[in-house]
């Protein structure tokens, strides 16, 4: 009954380095999204993903790398952390993305400090 | 104009109050309207979901919505100190594409 999970949940990285976030959930929703959360911006999507296999840019995207090889698992990589990218980063899940009713489920977040 | 708009804070209220918190979107067609409660440090949960024009209560809270002014709110009624949180606004775009506000910061004082 874990719902959707993020590991690790605090990430201390040098600059340079490559980043790799996970995310996992247990509902066999179709999408799933990453977002970053800084003060002054709220949440900003960076990608998402309407199923294995499908991931499409969002509003942030550039410097992360996605992939979904397995609709459970959804991982945010950084292939060269920047300071910028220090950040507080959310994952979430929605059913199907497209039924009025579907809502957004957020894990528990990450917080990466890149120095 | 940004997509999502929500009342600046930080927003305080005395214990037992009501916290009005105000949200306003640009996209005509969106149908869905869903409100978060985030406590500092902690991920959003949702809290209140809408769809279609009037009021609906849950308790405490009452969303309101108005799809002819583009706008819907959240009522708090008989505010706790436990309702002190950032509350974001999201809409689900006639696109599919769901928009969070920037978020308004409530601070319930007892």
């Amino acid at each position: 009954d874990a719902g959707i999970t993020q590991s690790p949940r605090y990430k201390i990285t040098e600059t340079g380095r490559q980043v790799t976030l996970m995310c996992h959930q247990t509902w066999s929703h179709s999408y799933m999204f990453w977002y970053r959360q800084d003060l002054g911006h709220g949440l900003r999507l960076i990608y998402y993903s309407a199923a294995a296999d499908i991931t499409d840019k969002g509003e942030v995207p550039d410097g992360y790398v996605v992939s979904r090889s397995k609709t459970e698992n959804f991982p945010l990589t950084l292939e060269s952390a920047t300071r910028s990218q220090t950040s507080v980063y959310f994952c979430a899940s929605t059913p199907t993305g497209r039924a009025r009713e579907d809502t957004q489920y957020f894990g528990p977040g990450t917080r990466l400090t890149v120095l | 104009q940004k997509e999502v708009e929500q009342n600046s804070g930080p927003l305080s209220v005395p214990e037992g109050a009501i916290a009005s918190l105000n949200c306003t979107y640009s996209d005509r067609g969106s149908q869905s309207f869903f409100w978060y409660r985030q406590y500092s440090g902690k991920s959003p949960e949702l809290i209140m979901s809408i769809y279609s024009n009037g009021d609906k209560e849950d308790g405490r809270f009452t969303a309101q919505l108005n799809k002819a002014s583009q706008y819907v709110s959240l009522l708090i009624r008989d505010s706790q100190p436990s309702d002190s949180a950032t509350y974001l606004c999201a809409v689900k775009t006639s696109y599919d594409k769901v928009i969070f506000g920037p978020g308004t910061s409530l601070s319930v004082i007892p």
